[in-house]
């Protein structure tokens, strides 16, 4: 099956400083979607992603779908505490059996410090 | 807009026990998926359906089965519960055409003791 691999697993920070993280994948995905889930709660849409190379923010995120489509980026900057959580991402199969179906990362656990 | 609604919020089931975790969504979306959340491990797919009457099986199916009677509910069932199955249960849905984002449920703790 397909697999995503997140980087890193935690990151520990301070208030302020810029956040990145990344999935690759060996397989190609047609969108890439990044996910925020805070304690108790389910993952909810940060940015999404459909095109290859594209480059999207949504405030202080950045996000961008590598043109190879196997790997993407999120970058938060300026931290705030409660950018806190675990980050996902999530690749949408490209077709036949895969359309359709969401393949997460492993997530992202990013604490900040005030 | 009520969006995905899972329940229970939590339960705690002994070994053995059977039971099932409820999934509704008012959205009219045709796919609607179970994931497991463990540490450390994403989420997993465990079963998904791309409309009412058609199910298939995610990546850990072993040990649950679902149905898809109506396009809005689509329950989850564990017949004969494992520890191994103490998990976060997600619930999700997303319409079926287009590469669009998938709805989140806020989840269902479960724990087998």
């Amino acid at each position: 099956g397909q697999q995503l691999n997140q980087s890193p697993q935690s990151m520990f920070i301070q208030e302020g400083e810029d956040v990145s993280m990344n999935c690759t994948s060996s397989s190609i995905f047609n969108t890439w979607l990044w996910y925020k889930q805070d304690p108790g709660e389910g993952p909810v849409l940060l940015i999404a992603l459909y095109k290859a190379g594209e480059l999207t923010s949504n405030g202080r995120l950045t996000a961008q779908f590598g043109i190879t489509r196997k790997d993407s980026f999120l970058n938060i900057s300026a931290s705030i505490p409660s950018d806190v959580g675990i980050y996902f991402c999530a690749g949408l199969g490209a077709g036949g059996t895969s359309y359709g179906k969401l393949t997460f990362g492993q997530g992202t656990i990013l604490t900040v410090h005030p | 807009n009520a969006g995905v609604t899972q329940t229970p919020k939590f339960q705690v089931l002994k070994t053995g026990q059977s039971m099932t975790l409820q999934c509704a969504q008012d959205m009219n979306h045709e796919y609607m998926s179970w994931y497991r959340q463990d540490p450390g491990m994403g989420l997993r797919l465990i079963h998904y359906s791309v409309g009412a009457g058609i199910t298939d099986q995610g990546e850990v199916p072993n040990g649950y089965n679902v149905s898809r009677s109506t396009t809005e509910d689509f329950p989850l069932r564990l017949l004969s519960a494992a520890p191994s199955q103490t998990s976060v249960y997600f619930c999700a849905s997303k319409p079926r055409q287009g590469n669009t984002e998938a709805f989140f449920g806020q989840g269902t703790r479960l724990t087998v003791v």
